[in-house]
């Protein structure tokens, strides 16, 4: 089966700071590729989703995300990063078969 | 509102009872998933049903019986259970190659 790497688990940046969220995957074709968001006590939101076409995925609230085939990745960025962005982010691949495998999840903290 | 709902929402419960946790989708997904969260977050799948049929079953103990009487439902049945089954369990649903749209969670707390 397919699997992904988040090799951050905890990653701080300060308020109005870039960020940058790396994921890396493994699988024989084609990924289909997510990235979720996850806030304390809640469920998951879809940020954004990669499925094929333009390399370059916008998503919600200010998120990008660019599939890389070459270095099997799919890191996560915004440009400005706000206290509310504080959560557990999720990378995510999926095939076919509808069956869908997450990374171990990346917790952001945002300093004031 | 359309979404994927599953309750309860908190299950407190002894070592070696028996629980169920509902789930319900009213998105006319074909796909419906049991994922399980451990304490560090881990998503772990446990079991994906298409149309009613097991699809996958991700090496968990038998002790956890999924159960999808329609394609909009699966539900959870989890026996003798055990306080490593602590944690938070997650449905979602999909349509094809699609996101997977969660509920909030069941946190299940054995003691």
């Amino acid at each position: 089966a397919q699997s992904v790497t988040q090799p951050d688990i905890h990653i701080t940046v300060s308020e109005g700071a870039s960020l940058e969220l790396r994921c890396n995957y493994s699988y024989g074709a084609t990924p289909y590729l997510f990235w979720y968001v996850q806030s304390p006590g809640q469920g998951l939101q879809l940020l954004l989703k990669y499925f094929s076409g333009d390399t370059l995925v916008q998503g919600i609230k200010g998120f990008e995300a660019e599939f890389k085939r070459s270095q099997s990745s799919f890191n996560l960025r915004k440009p400005s990063v706000h206290w509310s962005d504080a959560a557990e982010y999720f990378c995510a691949v999926g095939d076919n078969n509808n069956d869908m495998r997450f990374g171990a999840g990346t917790r952001l903290t945002v300093k004031p | 509102d359309t979404a994927v709902s599953q309750t309860p929402k908190y299950l407190v419960t002894q070592m070696g009872n028996d629980k169920s946790i509902k789930c319900e989708q009213n998105l006319g997904h074909d796909t419906m998933y049991w994922y399980k969260q451990d304490s560090k977050k881990f998503l772990k799948i446990m079991f994906s049903y298409n149309n009613k049929e097991l699809i996958i079953n991700e090496t968990v103990p038998n002790r956890f019986s999924p159960k999808s009487p329609d394609k909009a439902h699966l539900n959870l049945h989890i026996n003798s259970l055990e306080l490593g089954d602590s944690a938070v369990y997650f449905c979602a649903s999909s349509q094809a190659a699609s996101p997977l749209h969660f509920g909030n969670g069941t946190r299940l707390t054995v003691t």
